[in-house]
């Protein structure tokens, strides 16, 4: 079972608002990630957590606030928005860097959209 | 930093023919080359992936080579049908390093 389970799938707030990402793996994966995808454009990566501990800050701005509660769950604190941050937000997991497994697997994303 | 580029941009082909999608990368310590197809309003679904120590992977109609030397990969989808329509990109990372760097993609459509 290669699943990555991420919710909302769609979700459209204000500027103003705060509100949260959240994504699920239970395949026992050690690293997790978010990465950005703008429409006709390849994924950016924003964040890096390995072993629950992040790793990977892409510049990414501080109205974005990731967080790794446990091995299993990663979750995007989203506030004061902006229209141009509308995107795919995409979940991704994978054993951990520096294995030899490293196969990276993406979550069906959630769409996101500030008005 | 890595780089990565992929082309064509489009490609048309028609059901049964045979789709060839190229990628070359800059970093020489890459080591790990997978190829995702994203459908529309879906995440990047890994089709098939190819590490350093390997010149050629298939898997049923699926197949992808790397060529270490001139620092370039190929996805090669064989007897194509419509539902292979989709964006297809090519990435390139260090295993050690947990980014992976994305080609622009490549939006196959295949005519019935």
């Amino acid at each position: 079972d290669t699943e990555v389970t991420q919710t909302p799938k769609h979700l459209v707030m204000g500027m103003t608002n705060k509100k949260s990402l959240k994504c699920e793996q239970h395949m026992g994966h050690r690293a997790m990630y978010w990465y950005k995808q703008k429409a006709k454009k390849p994924p950016e990566l924003m964040f890096v957590y390995s072993y629950e501990k992040l790793s990977i800050n892409e510049s990414v701005p501080s109205r974005f606030s990731p967080e790794c509660p446990n091995s299993s769950l990663l979750n995007l604190h989203l506030h004061a928005l902006q229209p141009e941050d509308s995107a795919l937000y995409l979940c991704a997991s994978s054993q951990g860097p520096g294995s030899s497994g490293n196969t990276i697997y993406f979550g069906e994303g959630s769409w996101l959209t500030v008005v | 930093g890595e780089n990565v580029e992929q082309h064509p941009s489009t490609l048309s082909v028609q059901e049964g023919d045979s789709a060839v999608i190229k990628c070359t990368y800059s970093d020489s310590a890459s080591n790990y080359f997978p190829w995702y197809k994203q459908e529309l309003g879906k995440g990047p679904q890994l089709i098939i992936d190819i590490r350093s120590n390997v010149g050629e992977k298939k898997d049923q109609r699926i197949a992808v080579t790397l060529n270490k030397t001139a620092k370039h990969f190929s996805l090669h989808i064989t007897e194509t049908q419509p539902e292979d329509s989709a964006v297809y990109f090519c990435a390139a990372t260090r295993t050690s390093y947990g980014k992976l760097t994305f080609g622009q993609g490549t939006i196959l459509t295949v005519h019935p």
